[in-house]
């Protein structure tokens, strides 16, 4: 069984300050996707990465995933009160495309 | 842009009735997958469906789940007698084709079982 272990479970930070949330499984995934997810609402894609060792950029937000395609991280450059959310990780399992899903990380961003 | 849409939003029923949860994938899409999240758990996978047929079930997808392509827009989700614990948010995915990666979800429906 395929699991992704997502870190921290909850952040709180200052307005400016940097993070990182990290992803990681011992199985490959063809590819990695990041979503937000806002309360009763589905999850909005926010990247895909695909090849081991990519990095992807999106505004203040940098996603990488592992060269061996086993792990991934997002970092937030200068975090603002509008990046407070839910950001959840999910790995395409190789067989059948379906998504694993991480727990998630409730980030807070406090002015 | 194109996006994927469910209805009903709220869905409540007794235990033991019959609902239907309804999804209109993006235009084009070959993939379609239904997912649920119980409160404060997971997001996790249930069924994926291509080219007509079921691809893939999860444990969970068992004799009381049905999906079907009824037409070329829709794609539904049935359970026939409801349980207490399928109580939960249920959404709908869908995926371009084999090389692309993304999924895009719906809004979901929130299903409460009484």
């Amino acid at each position: 069984t395929q699991l992704l272990e997502q870190s921290p479970q909850f952040l709180s930070i200052q307005e400016g300050e940097n993070l990182t949330v990290y992803c990681n499984s011992s199985s490959v995934f063809s590819s990695l996707q990041w979503y937000r997810q806002e309360p009763g609402e589905g999850p909005v894609l926010l990247v895909t990465v695909v090849t081991g060792g990519e990095v992807k950029k999106l505004k203040r937000l940098t996603f990488q995933f592992g060269d061996a395609r086993k792990d991934s991280s997002l970092h937030i450059t200068a975090a603002q009160p509008g990046d407070t959310g839910l950001y959840l990780c999910a790995g395409e399992a190789d067989s059948s495309y379906k998504l694993i899903f991480g727990s998630g990380t409730r980030l807070l961003v406090r002015p | 842009e194109p996006e994927v849409t469910q209805t009903p939003s709220h869905q409540v029923t007794q235990m033991g009735q019959e609902v239907i949860l309804r999804c209109v994938p993006i235009s084009n899409h070959l993939y379609f997958y239904w997912y649920r999240q119980i409160l404060g758990q997971k997001v996790e996978f249930l069924v994926s469906f291509y080219n007509n047929e079921i691809s893939e079930k999860s444990e969970i997808f068992d004799d009381q789940f049905s999906v079907e392509r009824p037409d070329g827009s829709n794609f539904t989700l049935k359970i026939r007698s409801t349980k207490l614990e399928d109580s939960a948010m249920y959404f709908c995915a869908s995926r371009p084709g084999q090389r692309l990666h993304e999924q895009y979800f719906g809004p979901g429906t929130r299903l409460t079982v009484t």
